[in-house]
């Protein structure tokens, strides 16, 4: 079965500081990756997504991701954090078939100090 | 930049009692989804709905819940009789074409007293 693991349930960094979120994915063929942030009381906005081709995606606000096939990872990078950056992040899988279902991970908390 | 909707914001129930979720999609959108996210859980996925029918379900959507079209825009989650472990904040989606990345709208706080 299909599993995504975020391994860092709570990230401080401070503002200006870079910031790498982890992700790793268990899946028999390569699946579409994407990364979404919540903020608070929000919903579920879409940062970045992979599907094929270039392993280094661009996304929103400055945020990228690099997949890793040989990692089974897709981590969220971003050089320099802003304190608007806080948020909980999830990464998430969507199977090859059908209608696409996302599975989530389990989120990481970023918190951003002065 | 077009969004989906969910009303209401916050719904409050007794337990057994019939409640139903209303989204209105992404007006160009083909593919329709609810998820539910139990606090301090992650994000799980109950339905998937396309071309009028429903393409996908996981194990959580069972008997006690059920989704329609009714017209043309609006998308609804009924839970016909609510239990505690149903208090969740249910997501609705919608996307273009399935796997393209889905955009959720803001979500329903759904609480079973």
């Amino acid at each position: 079965a299909q599993s995504v693991t975020q391994p860092d349930i709570h990230i401080t960094v401070s503002e200006g500081a870079s910031l790498e979120l982890r992700c790793n994915y268990s899946y028999g063929a390569t699946p579409y990756l994407f990364w979404y942030v919540q903020s608070p009381g929000q919903g579920l906005q879409l940062l970045l997504k992979y599907f094929s081709g270039d392993t280094l995606v661009q996304g929103i606000k400055g945020f990228e991701a690099e997949f890793k096939r040989s990692q089974s990872s897709f981590n969220l990078r971003k050089p320099s954090v802003h304190w608007s950056d806080a948020a909980e992040y999830f990464c998430a899988v969507a199977l090859e078939t059908g209608a696409n279902n996302l599975f989530f991970g389990t989120g990481t908390r970023l918190t951003v100090i002065p | 930049e077009p969004e989906v909707t969910q009303t209401p914001s916050h719904q409050v129930t007794q337990m057994g009692q019939e409640v139903i979720l209303r989204c209105v999609p992404i007006s160009n959108h083909l593919y329709f989804y609810w998820y539910r996210q139990i606090l301090g859980q992650k994000v799980e996925f109950l339905v998937s709905f396309y071309n009028n029918e429903i393409s996908e379900k996981s194990e959580i959507f069972d008997d006690q819940f059920s989704v329609e079209r009714p017209d043309g825009s609006n998308f609804t989650l009924k839970i016909r009789s609510t239990k505690l472990e149903d208090s969740a904040m249910y997501f609705c989606a919608s996307s273009v074409v399935g796997g393209l990345g889905a955009f959720f709208g803001q979500g329903t706080r759904l609480t079973v007293v």
